[in-house]
This record gives structure tokens, C-alpha cells and sequence, in this order.
């Protein structure tokens, strides 16, 4: 089965640290791009930040450059991310979905069912 | 940075045509996606590339995009339809999704 799973999600202080993993199954992992995608308690989705499928390019957003870090490790077919310095702000569902597409039309064709990050003292 | 403006809400009646507009500067130079979240689920991929269905997502979802607005159009649309629905496009390499619009099928 062609799925996702996250897992490293819990509570954190502020100024504190957590990393998410996303374990991968049902397809070639090291081919795609992979985001993470985080929504808010009762918002919207908001992009944090996508790796290559070989991990060579990184890209965030900005709300999060500095202090996260995205990589993956195909012979384990899992991405993570490292989240440091978190902020009150950064409580939320995290997702990661695999992107299809390419250049200027990448887009998000499978999401895991995500992992809740509460920060908060 | 790149902001992508959509209504909070639209309603419609079952068997109607539902129309959901995303806004953003220059946006049909751009790809628009277009993702249906239902209460409780992760979001899952209705529109790619403006106006491509994935696999398995019913005919009665369209999508089109044109100078500045991209819009999401459900024909006939169904109870099972009622959703939060976000576009999403990539600006200097981020990903930046509108707010989102809550369908109320009434």
C-alpha cells in the first residue's frame, strides 16, 4: 500500500526541540520531492519546507528558516525534520506528502495523516 | 511574499454548480492546485497543473486559471462534496496556499 506515516509529535517547551520522521511504503521514495506541510489548531495549511529526492536541494519558509531542518534517508525510506527553537506559534498538525510534478508544477499527491506538535509551557 | 486569496465561504444547493476562486498577482502565469480536506482528514489532491484530475477524483471537479484568478468548479455538486478546499501554487521555490473556503452543500 502507497502510504505515509509520521510519527514525533508531542508536547514541547518553548525554546525547545523536537524531531518528526515520516516512514514512506508502497513506492520508490528516493524518486520524488517530499514537503512538510503543518496546519494549525482550526487553520489553514501552510507550507514549511520540501527536499529534493536525492536531498541535495532544500527549500523553507520563512516562518521557519533557521530553525527547522529538512532531510531524508532513502535507504530508509524516511524524511524527518528537526525542529528547533520552537515557538508557540509552531503548535500544529504536521504533515508530509510526496510531490509529483516538476519545475514550476510540483504539486502534493499523497499526504500521511499527520503528527500533532504542541508547544507550550 | 506571495499571498493567494480565497472566499471563506460559498454555499450551494445539491445538483448545483459550485464555484471556488483563488486570487493572486499574475497567477495565471503560474500552476494553481486545488486540495479537498474534509473534517478530520488529511487533505487530498482534486486539481493539479490548473486543471488535471488525479486519478480516481470524479468528473464533476474542474479547474481553470486565467490572468488573476484561479477557480475550482464542482458541477453537480454532492453532499459528499462539503469540504474545506485550498488552492496552492510555488513562488521563488515556497509553496503558498490561500486561506482556504469552507463548502456548505445546502
Amino acid at each position: 500500500e502507497v502510504q505515509l506515516l509520521e510519527s514525533g509529535g508531542g508536547l514541547a517547551q518553548p525554546g525547545g526541540s523536537l524531531r518528526l520522521s515520516c516512514a514512506a511504503s508502497g513506492f520508490t521514495f528516493s524518486s520524488y520531492a517530499t514537503s512538510w506541510v503543518r496546519q494549525a489548531p482550526g487553520k489553514g495549511l501552510e507550507w514549511v519546507s520540501r527536499i529534493s529526492g536525492n536531498g541535495g536541494g532544500t527549500y523553507y519558509a520563512d516562518s521557519v528558516k533557521g530553525r527547522f531542518t529538512i532531510s531524508r534517508d532513502n535507504s530508509k525510506n524516511t524524511l524527518y525534520l528537526q525542529m528547533n527553537s520552537l515557538r508557540a506559534e509552531d503548535t500544529a498538525v504536521y504533515y508530509c506528502a510526496k510531490m509529483g510534478g516538476s519545475g514550476s508544477f510540483w504539486y502534493f499527491d499523497l499526504w500521511g495523516r499527520g503528527t500533532l506538535v504542541t508547544v507550550s509551557s | 511574499s506571495y499571498e493567494l486569496t480565497q472566499p471563506p465561504s460559498v454555499s450551494v444547493s445539491p445538483g448545483q454548480t459550485a464555484s471556488i476562486t483563488c486570487s493572486g498577482d499574475k497567477l495565471g502565469n503560474k500552476y494553481a492546485c486545488w486540495y479537498q480536506q474534509r473534517p478530520g482528514q488529511s487533505p487530498v489532491l482534486v486539481i493539479s497543473q490548473d486543471s488535471r484530475r488525479p486519478s480516481g477524483i470524479p468528473e464533476r471537479f474542474s479547474g481553470s486559471n486565467s490572468g488573476n484568478t484561479a477557480t475550482l468548479t464542482i458541477s453537480g455538486t454532492q453532499a459528499m462534496d462539503e469540504a474545506d478546499y485550498y488552492c496552492q501554487a510555488w513562488d521563488n521555490n515556497a509553496g503558498v496556499f490561500g486561506g482556504g473556503t469552507k463548502l456548505t452543500v445546502l
